[in-house]
């Protein structure tokens, strides 16, 4: 059958400004997230990652801050550039029937603009 | 800077037959993955494996699906009897899981299976 594509979010912002990507996770019991950045025909490239007992986490330009009660991850990318135009999309650590899975969000697309 | 590699890049088949897709791991990496993307749906976790043994597994992967390390650089994923909703992008990871890095995953460019 036809298979249904996922209509990702969008979020376009000017270059230079800073960039929120957010993500609602399913998993209260999720012990661990993380940030994945994929570019158009290549594999998702790990950006960062946070543990569940850490509520905000720094990397170069990008942070992570997490809401454990209201199950929310947000990605930020300070200053960003065109190269940084791609799907974002989290992942969270949960245990599944058959141990520990990674469960990822269908993503946003990032579109920078000149 | 090392990377992770995978062949074919495009795989065609017919279904129900054999597939075998290959994946050369970033090799101090101890942990390592396999992924699916339906076109323009999530990426899937499939299984992760570490010292010869699958350590998780998704629904996903049933007895259709099998891996393996034959030697000490590849890592493979087998689907024994394709299915068309088989076609997908499939992707290849691996982890050092140790350390502060532990569960940066590396993941490959992907091999695209089309199921005809």
């Amino acid at each position: 059958g036809e298979s249904v594509g996922l209509h990702l979010p969008t979020l376009s912002v000017q270059e230079g400004d800073n960039s929120i990507i957010n993500c609602a996770y399913s998993n209260s019991a999720s012990d661990y997230f993380i940030w994945y950045k994929q570019e158009s025909g290549k594999g998702p490239q790990f950006i960062i990652d946070i543990r569940s007992n850490m509520d905000k986490r720094q990397g170069q330009r990008v942070t992570v801050l997490l809401n454990k009660t209201v199950k929310h991850l947000s990605l930020q990318i300070a200053a960003t550039q065109p190269g940084d135009s791609a799907v974002y999309f989290c992942a969270e650590r949960m245990k599944g029937d058959y141990g520990q899975n990674f469960v990822f969000g269908p993503g946003t697309r990032l579109s920078v603009l000149p | 800077e090392p990377e992770v590699t995978q062949t074919p890049s495009h795989q065609v088949t017919q279904m129900g037959q054999e597939v075998i897709l290959r994946c050369v791991p970033i090799s101090n990496h101890l942990y390592f993955y396999w992924y699916r993307q339906i076109l323009g749906q999530k990426v899937e976790f499939l299984v992760s494996f570490y010292n010869n043994e699958i350590s998780e597994k998704s629904e996903i992967f049933d007895d259709q699906f099998s891996v393996e390390r034959p030697d000490g650089s590849n890592f493979t994923l087998k689907i024994r009897s394709t299915k068309l909703e088989d076609s997908a992008m499939y992707f290849c990871a691996s982890s050092e899981r140790t350390g502060h890095r532990a569960y940066e995953q590396y993941f490959g460019p992907g091999t695209r299976l089309t199921v005809t």
